[in-house]
């Protein structure tokens, strides 16, 4: 199957400070990356989802300032959550499709913990 | 609206005992479906999937479900637990052929004890 990347896979920082997040496609051009966002014991919320090139489309809610997804290459999509707080502590995990795949395959996802 | 049900959200079975969990799912246009294990911390792998072939999709580590369109259900199913397949399952639904859609059921917790 195909193989996604996602780093790092914990991480922990300050109230204010920004994160990125990583999302690559290893063996696979990936037309478009999503991103969800997990709750504890819940299942997966789309957040947004990019397709190479193009500005991401946000869900209804997800502010698109606080959460800056760039997907500029076919490999690799990033989520940064700008000026964090502990309410955005929350596993996040992206996906990645192509147009032949007809699938999504997923990343291991990150743990952000905002102290 | 398309939507998809998990009726079950926690699953407790010995170990080598068969595993059943239920999904339905419902009915607009011809979905694809989808099993997808997720592991403590850890992102989702795809056990199985159907899109409009055989009814009856196997997967890996020895699950399968059956598509039933009557029932409008795909339910997982194994025949015998195994200690490793405690996890989180989650029953999706897409209805666009990219699968670019996915609509998660809410997940079931499967417990396997000794």
């Amino acid at each position: 199957g195909a193989v996604v990347s996602q780093h790092p896979s914990r991480v922990i920082c300050k109230s204010g400070t920004s994160v990125k997040i990583e999302c690559r496609s290893l063996d696979f051009q990936a037309t478009t990356m999503f991103w969800y966002r997990q709750f504890p014991k819940q299942s997966l919320m789309l957040m947004a989802t990019s397709n190479e090139g193009s500005k991401a489309t946000y869900e209804q809610g997800v502010e698109k300032d606080k959460f800056l997804i760039n997907h500029a290459s076919l490999t690799l999509s990033t989520l940064t959550v700008t000026s964090a707080h502990p309410e955005d502590s929350s596993f996040y995990i992206c996906s990645a499709t192509s147009s032949a795949k007809n699938i999504q395959y997923f990343g291991a996802g990150t743990r952000l913990s905002v102290l | 609206a398309q939507s998809v049900t998990q009726l079950d959200s926690h699953v407790s079975v010995s170990e080598g005992t068969p595993v059943l969990l239920r999904c339905n799912y419902s009915s607009s246009y011809s979905p694809s479906l989808f099993w997808y294990v997720q592991h403590p911390n850890k992102g989702l792998q795809l056990l199985l999937k159907y899109t409009s072939a055989a009814t009856l999709v196997k997967g890996i580590n020895g699950f399968e479900a059956e598509f039933k369109k009557s029932e409008t259900s795909f339910h997982l199913t194994k025949p015998s637990a195994h200690m490793s397949d405690a996890a989180e399952y989650f029953c999706v639904v897409t209805y666009n052929q990219a699968g670019t859609a996915l609509i998660f059921g809410k997940g079931t917790t499967l417990s396997v004890s000794s």
